[in-house]
């Protein structure tokens, strides 16, 4: 069965930067897009960054345009987001998502609290 | 920027009675259109894609209809587990994805 699992979060200053991981399998990881999603303490749901199957195109948020990497590594079927810069309001639990052409954002994992405070 | 707006933002609901959620896109997304189940503490889960076409083991006391601007998630009978916030997503016009506020279905 897909499973995707976030790692990485944890508390961090302002300014300073962190690193998610998202380990996937029970699928072909190079065939499919990933996204990140998020989601503040309380509130909805917010796409955060993608990149396409075979890692050409990236999108973003403008929220985190220039800060914020999406990168994957399909010999280890896992996805990364580069965070720097970080700013109190990127403070939510980011989850990692398949993407299937059909049926959209079809799996997602159990996400990671990131927490920027001082 | 496609604006996605849900309403209501709460629904009181008795087990058992139907659940009628609304969603509505600032322009037309054609059938782009996904629900999103997720229960406190959990990871959202996909519900229906395509506007209507329920995910694999959703029951199918889940049903969505609607094109265009205007769409619907209905739950004919609400069983204890669907007790949750809902929230619809359009996937016509990208990036980004947006996704609604959220409906909160709770018991009446």
């Amino acid at each position: 069965q897909v499973q995707l699992v976030e790692s990485g979060g944890g508390v961090v200053q302002p300014g300073r930067s962190l690193r998610l991981s998202c380990a996937a399998s029970g699928f072909t990881f190079s065939n499919y897009g990933l996204h990140w999603v998020r989601q503040a303490p309380g509130k909805g749901l917010e796409w955060v960054a993608v990149t396409t199957y075979d890692g050409r195109n990236k999108y973003y948020a403008d929220s985190v345009k220039g800060r914020f990497t999406i990168s994957r590594d399909d010999s280890k079927n896992t996805l990364f987001l580069q965070m720097n810069s970080l700013r109190a309001e990127d403070t939510a639990v980011y989850y990692c998502v398949k993407w299937d052409s059909g049926s959209n954002f079809d799996y997602w994992g159990q996400g990671t609290l990131v927490t920027v405070s001082s | 920027e496609i604006v996605m707006t849900q309403s209501p933002a709460t629904l009181a609901v008795s087990p058992g009675e139907r659940a009628t959620l609304s969603c509505r896109a600032s322009q037309s997304v054609s059938g782009k259109l996904a629900w999103y189940q997720q229960k406190p503490g959990q990871a959202p889960r996909l519900l229906i894609y395509g506007a209507s076409t329920r995910a694999t083991g959703i029951p199918a006391r889940f049903s969505g209809s609607g094109s265009g601007t205007e769409f619907t998630l209905t739950i004919s009978s609400l069983q204890s587990e669907d007790f949750a916030v809902y929230y619809c997503q359009q996937y016509n016009n990208w990036p980004p994805w947006t996704f609604g506020q959220g409906t909160k279905v709770e018991i009446k």
